[in-house]
């Protein structure tokens, strides 16, 4: 079993839907927890980074985190055809010198 | 956010040749850089930690005589693919998390080699 596991999709909305992107992971102690946003052909940008529980807002993207369930969610609302990107979540269970474990990525195609 | 600068963005390179692949922290100081390469529709898989002033820390399976690391300054860590073969055609990110961002990691723009 990974230890973070993410639906590569792809995954197709049309403009303006709510698009959920989740993962999935087996550690309990992670406490930290990012969202990427990669193009193609680019390298991943940091969208949101939250630590421990709870939910972190950041205009139409809102991270989700339930560390019972060892379940973390990114939410887009008002998609656009800009967001079609691949997601990739991350987590690590400190800082300093944890290493960071990144999920395969959910391929997101936002349809005008 | 922090900055990581990489470059150059795109090399191609005759099979047997080495190719250098320079990643910068432009606006604060990277004890510690890491290596990824990614595969096309694929996620990222760590190479390498690159420390400054010492050796590199490679992952299972990683040849460290084929893939060089160099990381003279807390700045510049350097990715050095020596004689390069068509299957090391990837793309290749490097990244840097400063402690005064959380240890938060930040990506370079991603480098992508293709070797004929």
């Amino acid at each position: 079993q990974k230890e973070v596991e993410q639906d590569p999709g792809p995954l197709s909305v049309p403009e303006g839907a709510i698009v959920s992107l989740n993962c999935t992971y087996s550690n309990s102690a992670f406490q930290y927890f990012m969202w990427y946003r990669q193009y193609s052909r680019k390298g991943p940008e940091l969208l949101m980074y939250t630590y421990s529980s709870g939910n972190k807002e950041d205009g139409r993207f809102t991270a989700q985190v339930d560390k019972s369930s060892k379940y973390i969610s990114l939410f887009i609302r008002d998609s656009q055809p800009s967001d079609s990107a691949t997601y990739l979540c991350a987590m690590r269970e400190g800082t300093g010198g944890f290493k960071t474990i990144f999920g395969a990525g959910t391929r997101l195609f936002v349809k005008a | 956010g922090a900055v990581v600068s990489q470059h150059p963005s795109r090399v191609i390179c005759k099979s047997g040749t080495s190719v250098k692949i320079e990643c910068r922290s432009l606006d604060f100081q990277a004890t510690t850089m890491f290596w990824y390469r990614q595969f096309p529709k694929q996620s990222l898989m760590l190479m390498a930690t690159s420390n400054e002033g010492s050796k590199a820390t490679y992952e299972q399976g990683v040849e460290k005589d084929k893939f060089l690391i160099n990381h003279a300054s807390l700045t510049l860590s350097t990715l050095t693919v020596t004689s390069a073969h068509p299957e090391d055609s990837s793309f290749y990110i490097c990244s840097a998390s400063p402690l005064e961002y959380g240890n938060t990691i930040y990506f370079g723009e991603g480098s992508w080699l293709t070797v004929v």
